[in-house]
């Protein structure tokens, strides 16, 4: 079964501060993609990044990065330089035959 | 620009009556699309997926006669909340995979009051 989960409900930070956002997932897959999306207050949805389960590099874009260790079962994503802009819900996921597993999401507030 | 996109992208309905909800698949073909279902404030929740020229599969829990499914092509798939109340109301999410999982893509959403 496939499960994520976001333990940080909610984070406020001041603009220009970093920000982790946590994810920790089960699956019983060999190969997996992992998910991160962001969901401003319009809902829909915004894809930030897939990650194969056989590539564990870092990844950075922009102000964004991630850490994917497979070990810990965690897939975490660092907002940089944080801005009002980024406030939204994020969503960590995973996906089994095209089916999407959403964690319960975490909602950043970045005050300015 | 959007490949998926939903119609209406927001309803209001009164308790009792039926509402239909449309997504698209734009610039390709989808024999599968999926449905999601989010509460206010919650996660998304998987109710189904739905099969281009077969009857659609449903998550445990989801009620397959409260909530129809119809792909009627490979473009097109509708849900339809039947007898619709206040606790249906909720954003309905669908989404469609182009080749892959990771070429999955999410129409922007439809937001259903029942009153």
């Amino acid at each position: 079964a496939q499960k994520v989960t976001q333990a940080q409900t909610e984070i406020s930070v001041v603009e220009k501060e970093d920000v982790t956002l946590d994810c920790v997932y089960e699956t019983r897959d060999t190969t997996y993609y992992l998910f991160w999306y962001k969901q401003p207050p319009s809902g829909e949805l915004v894809f930030l990044i897939r990650r194969n389960s056989f590539d564990e590099q870092n990844e950075i874009s922009g102000r964004y990065s991630w850490n994917f260790q497979k070990s810990t079962s965690s897939f975490n994503f660092t907002i940089t330089a944080s801005q009002v802009v980024d406030s939204a819900v994020y969503f960590c996921a995973t996906e089994n035959f095209n089916k999407f597993y959403f964690g319960s999401g975490t909602k950043l507030n970045v005050k300015p | 620009g959007a490949v998926v996109s939903q119609h209406p992208s927001w309803v209001i309905c009164k308790s009792g009556t039926s509402v239909k909800i449309e997504c698209r698949s734009l610039d390709f073909q989808a024999t599968t699309m999926f449905w999601y279902r989010q509460f206010p404030k919650q996660s998304l929740m998987l109710m189904a997926t739905s099969n281009e020229g077969s009857k659609a599969t449903y998550e445990q829990g989801v009620e397959k006669d409260k909530f129809l499914i119809n792909h009627a092509s490979l473009t097109l798939s509708t849900l339809t909340v039947t007898s619709a109340h206040p606790e249906d109301s909720s954003f309905y999410i669908c989404s469609a995979p182009r080749d892959r999982a990771y070429e999955q893509y999410f129409g922007p959403g439809t937001r259903l009051t029942v009153t």
